[in-house]
């Protein structure tokens, strides 16, 4: 089966700085895609990123990139130039090519200071 | 944009209750999902659906059931509600497909709690 952990329950990065979240996973499919969604406080989840595990190319989306090892089966989160807009829960998530549903990790807390 | 909406933003029930937690999106998506979402588990599912009146056994789909009579609508079912159920339950939809373009898009959420 599929797993998904996220080491990190809780991150802080000072408002401006850098901050990078973890994510494994675990799988013996070769082709899969994986996500991260951003979950603030009392409103609606969104898609941050996505990545195809077929795609070398870290996928970017403006302020957010990641950093994908597919032979580690590592998936990091990076955002710079922290805003106060970004607090929020962060989930990596993986879906395998053929699959309707998507695996979730425990979710990171991150909290931007001042 | 697509909408996703779930009838109640909270929700306070008794043990042994039935409850209902209804889910509506907009955007003619085929596949909708029944999410629990829990603090240190992340999201684990329930039960999913990718056509009206069917339906397929998420992860944990003891003491639940759903219901998909129209497209546009997806409810979860709690037979006989007991406290630890109490949780933040998450809705959300998508088009068929297992390509790269299937986004999975989130209602708000409903929290319960049982008594």
């Amino acid at each position: 089966a599929q797993t998904v952990t996220q080491s990190q329950p809780e991150m802080s990065v000072q408002e401006a700085e850098t901050v990078t979240l973890s994510c494994t996973y675990d799988t013996s499919e070769s082709d899969y895609y994986l996500f991260w969604y951003k979950q603030p406080p009392s409103r609606q989840m969104i898609l941050v990123i996505r990545q195809e595990a077929y795609k070398q190319q870290n996928a970017t989306e403006n302020r957010f990139s990641v950093n994908f090892q597919k032979a580690a089966k590592s998936f990091s989160l990076k955002i710079s130039d922290s805003q106060l807009g970004d607090a929020a829960m962060y989930f990596c998530a993986y879906r395998f090519q053929g699959a309707q549903k998507l695996v979730f990790g425990q979710g990171t807390r991150l909290t931007i200071n001042p | 944009d697509v909408k996703v909406t779930q009838s109640s933003r909270y929700l306070v029930k008794r043990t042994g209750e039935k409850v209902f937690l209804e889910c509506v999106q907009d955007m003619d998506h085929e596949n909708m999902f029944w999410y629990r979402q829990d603090p240190g588990l992340g999201l684990r599912l329930i039960y999913f659906s990718y056509d009206v009146k069917m339906k397929e056994k998420g992860d944990i789909p003891e003491g639940y059931s759903v219901s998909r009579e129209k497209k546009e609508r997806f409810s979860l079912i709690l037979e006989s509600a007991s406290t630890n159920q109490t949780s933040m339950y998450l809705c959300a939809s998508s088009i068929l497909g297992t390509g790269d373009r299937e986004t999975q898009y989130f209602g708000p959420g409903t929290r319960l709690l049982v008594l």
